[in-house]
């Protein structure tokens, strides 16, 4: 069963649109990561964020954004999507360093 | 310049024999290993982990090698199921500065356990 939950699994949209993912976990965890990956490379850490209030950018420099103003809801926003953004966007939590639990990501294509 | 390397993109095993992953590190900051398996349309999935301060961990079929001083580590998996057929990606984690607890990945190396 899941116990982190990212919205929507597939996202099929058109250049210049403004995206929001979302992802909630229920286990209260403090720390909160979005990576990217796309197909037969590495997850690339793009955002994470310690607590409330608190998010930082990752190593992979991306043009997305996220908040944390609730300790369970982690979104990312783009606004104005492009094909380059076209990836899979995982969430993850933790309470500590290991390990961090995953979702199972959405699916983003920009036409 | 890639800082954990899983060389193999594939690997594929008979059914009941064993199964060895390996993963390279070039950061001798990293302190922490994992295991994640992936099937596809889902998310990564935690498998087992190694702090640097052992060589060895074991979780019923699956154990972790670690080689600091080759910085490799590598994953067992005896014997090999159908069900093991996904995914594994190596990931480190290091301290970056106070607080930091970001995770490092490999590309993944594809495990398919034919019957």
């Amino acid at each position: 069963e899941a116990d982190i939950y990212q919205t929507p699994r597939y996202l099929v949209i058109g250049t210049g649109k403004k995206i929001t993912l979302e992802c909630s976990q229920t286990m209260g965890h403090d720390k909160m990561y979005w990576y990217q990956q796309d197909p037969g490379m590495e997850l690339h850490l793009i955002h994470y964020s310690y607590g409330v209030n608190s998010t930082e950018k990752g190593d992979l420099s991306s043009e997305s954004t996220v908040s944390r103003i609730r300790t369970e809801h982690f979104p990312l926003t783009l606004e104005s999507a492009r094909p380059s953004h076209t990836s899979q966007y995982l969430c993850a939590s933790s309470d500590d360093v290991e390990p961090q639990h995953f979702g199972d990501g959405t699916r983003l294509s920009i036409l | 310049d890639q800082q954990v390397k899983q060389n193999s993109p594939s690997l594929s095993v008979q059914e009941g024999r064993i199964s060895i992953l390996n993963c390279d590190y070039t950061n001798s900051m990293f302190d922490y290993f994992l295991w994640y398996k992936k099937y596809p349309a889902e998310g990564p999935t935690f498998l087992i982990s190694i702090s640097s301060i052992k060589d060895k961990n074991e979780d019923g079929r699956f154990t972790v090698f670690l080689n600091k001083s080759a910085k490799h580590l590598s994953l067992h998996i005896v014997p090999s199921q159908p069900g093991d057929s996904a995914v594994y990606f190596c990931a480190a984690s290091g301290r970056a500065g106070a607080g930091s607890y970001q995770l490092t990945f490999g590309k993944g190396t594809k495990l398919s356990v034919i019957p």
